[in-house]
């Protein structure tokens, strides 16, 4: 069974930390691994990561994906209030000629000021 | 603007009532998809579809109906719906998988509130 897993699933810091999300998955016919960031409304779209070790950047996030050990993380620099919000990470594989994602059960960041 | 539009935002009905909620996206996205977003459960994929006429099963399927006659509408039909369907529901599409990235850029609706008393 497919499984992603997210921890910790709950975090509460103060403004200026440093913070690391962690998404570990078994997944079978792996293709790519998201991130998003859910606050009152729709998931939004932060990263996607394909390849190992390549790490992708935006502003004061970043994230980075083994393949080899089967996780990734999600960092946030110098956190504001405005990062405060679920982040998903959730995996696309690839079944029967078609795409589907698998989604972690997110971790509820909460940065306060 | 680019966007995923679901109707109704908010929906308070009976069990057994059947009911849909519409689905649009302006996009001309080949893949399309319904979730359900539960607490502690996280996002759960009921079905999706790859194309107009091709949908498949996601992992949360029963209970629920699906169509893709046109590419920008797929809407989420709940024949008999049961307490248990009670959920916050989201559409999302994306460009065609088979191109590089895969599902990378999924644009999600705004989402619909479904209560089943």
């Amino acid at each position: 069974e497919d499984k992603v897993v997210q921890s910790p699933l709950s975090l509460v810091v103060h403004e200026g930390d440093t913070v690391t999300l962690n998404c570990s998955y078994e997944v079978t016919n792996f293709r790519s691994l998201l991130w998003y960031k859910q606050e009152k409304k729709a998931p939004t779209f932060l990263f996607m990561l394909t390849s190992s070790g390549i790490e992708k950047k935006s502003g004061r996030l970043s994230s980075i994906l083994d393949k080899k050990e089967l996780f990734s993380i999600l960092n946030i620099t110098a956190t504001q209030t405005g990062d405060s919000a679920v982040y998903l990470c959730a995996v696309v594989k690839t079944q029967g000629g078609s795409e589907k994602l698998v989604f972690g059960k997110g971790t509820k960041l909460t940065v306060n000021p | 603007e680019a966007q995923v539009t679901q109707n109704p935002r908010y929906l308070i009905t009976v069990t057994g009532k059947k009911l849909t909620v519409t689905c649009s996206q302006n996009m001309n996205h080949e893949y399309m998809s319904w979730y359900r977003q539960d607490p502690g459960l996280g996002l759960r994929q009921i079905y999706y579809s790859m194309n107009v006429e091709v949908t498949d099963k996601g992992d949360v399927p029963e209970g629920y109906k699906v169509s893709r006659k046109e590419k920008r509408n797929f809407p989420l039909i709940l024949e008999s719906p049961s307490p248990n369907q009670t959920s916050l529901y989201f559409c999302a599409s994306s460009p065609y998988p088979g191109l590089a990235g895969g599902l990378g850029t999924q644009y999600f609706g705004p989402g619909t509130r479904l209560t089943v008393l």
